[in-house]
């Protein structure tokens, strides 16, 4: 999986509890995203990074922040989860931006999410 | 509204046999396009990509084509092998946005 990692693999928790998830990656890519992945819908991005402290929304932001603070670590928190969220959460790293000709991303190996 | 459309959402096919995936995007402006397969319980991962100059691109037993005249594109898997079960997704690119399609669930029984 391209030295991304994603922690905790899989995780249950309540409706209303903070969960924060970690994507660490050892490629020293500059830009890194959130998608969730939901059956039925192809893989939708929460937030992306294109720099450390630098991040923006993506088509499904709302109920979801992130933060990164080094380059190899992009966290994606929920701040009060609801059972909408429940989902598998992919990270994914790339060279260059969407918008480059080449903007191959590689995907982290997975979280999956349930929120009673 | 760019949107990733894949057909057929899933195929059952016997061991050693072709097929042929679909995608039609409406995505604009175009960049690039390309094919990834997800084995269940994994991330995606590349098989091919395919900018706006380039029809066809091969990887092993995968073939690629794309019009971006008609903004279709298939997949063409030769020869298939039970490794090859797994969904396989359309991810177009252009401007700013990049737009994933839903997959199609392709099962290879012996």
């Amino acid at each position: 999986d391209a030295g991304i990692t994603q922690s905790p693999r899989h995780k249950v928790t309540e409706t209303g509890t903070p969960v924060t998830l970690r994507c660490h990656q050892t490629e020293n890519h500059r830009y890194m995203y959130w998608y969730r992945q939901d059956p039925g819908h192809g893989l939708r991005l929460i937030h992306y990074s294109y720099g450390v402290k630098d991040t923006d929304k993506g088509e499904v932001s709302d109920g979801y922040s992130v933060s990164r603070s080094k380059t190899e670590d992009f966290l994606l928190t929920l701040e009060s989860a609801t059972s909408s969220q429940t989902s598998v959460y992919f990270c994914a790293i790339s060279l260059i931006g969407t918008s480059g000709d080449y903007n191959e991303q590689f995907f982290g190996p997975g979280t999956r999410l349930t929120v009673l | 509204k760019n949107q990733v459309e894949q057909s057929p959402q899933s195929l059952i096919i016997l061991e050693g046999k072709n097929c042929t995936l679909q995608c039609n995007y409406t995505v604009s402006p175009f960049s690039n396009l390309r094919w990834y397969k997800q084995d269940t319980g994994r991330g995606p991962v590349s098989l091919t990509i395919m900018t706006f100059s380039e029809n066809t691109k091969s990887n092993g037993r995968y073939t690629a084509t794309l019009d971006a005249d008609t903004k279709q594109s298939s997949l063409h898997i030769t020869a298939s092998q039970l490794s090859d079960s797994a969904s396989y997704i359309c991810v177009v690119s252009g401007g700013n946005d990049m737009r994933f399609g839903a997959g199609t669930r392709l099962t290879v029984k012996p």
